[in-house]
């Protein structure tokens, strides 16, 4: 069946940190792979997604590339702030039986101090 | 920019009683979505909705739960008889078939 790995947290960096965040999948077929943040006290907010192997979605300054032969899609961000603190969920998207659903990692919490 | 929107934000109910949860999709998607989180847990599918009708359902969504389309544009989750172990925010989403947008969510606490 269809699965998404992601690193456990929480992530705690000083503002300006390079992050990463590892999230691999399984999946049949050919998925298209998603990052979204939950800030505190908030909804799910797409972030960037990418719909085919090799391409990179990119948004507020984070990027994830969709690595068909490592199965991974690994968020990344050159700099972080402390406003970047929240919950980031990896999820993929299966077109399976006439519709897409999304499957969510369990989700890694970034905390930034200042 | 169009939002998914879903009310009430938060919801107090006593054990056994009856909830609906109403959200508004945006306006050109055709497929619906309920998810669900635990406090401070992963977010678990419940169920999807397609051509009004149920395309799929988890292990989560049994006969207590129902959703519904009723007018084109609300698409509504009930739960008949409400568990102290279904407090969660409930999350509505929409796509047309790629990534999802979510609402706010709903807080829903069981007393």
């Amino acid at each position: 069946g269809n699965s998404v790995t992601q690193m456990e947290g929480p992530v705690t960096l000083s503002e300006e940190a390079f992050l990463t965040i590892n999230c691999t999948y399984t999946a049949t077929g050919y998925p298209s792979l998603f990052w979204y943040v939950q800030y505190p006290g908030e909804g799910l907010q797409l972030l960037l997604k990418a719909t085919k192997a090799d391409d990179k979605g990119s948004n507020k300054g984070f990027e994830a590339t969709y690595r068909k032969e490592t199965t991974s899609f690994h968020l990344e961000k050159g700099s972080v702030q402390v406003s970047d603190s929240a919950v980031y969920f990896c999820a993929l998207s299966a077109f399976s039986g006439g519709y897409n659903k999304l499957i969510f990692g369990a989700g890694t919490r970034l905390a930034v101090h200042p | 920019e169009p939002e998914v929107t879903q009310t009430p934000s938060h919801q107090v109910t006593q054990m056994g009683q009856e909830v609906i949860l109403r959200c508004v999709p945006i306006s050109n998607h055709l497929y619906f979505y309920w998810y669900r989180q635990i406090l401070g847990q992963k977010v678990e599918f419940l169920v999807s909705f397609y051509n009004n009708e149920i395309s799929e359902k988890s292990e989560i969504f049994d006969d207590q739960f129902s959703v519904e389309r009723p007018d084109g544009s609300n698409f509504t989750l009930k739960i008949r008889s409400t568990k102290l172990e279904d407090s969660a925010m409930y999350f509505c989403a929409s796509s047309t078939g790629g990534g999802a947008f979510f609402g706010q969510g709903t807080r829903l606490t069981v007393v």
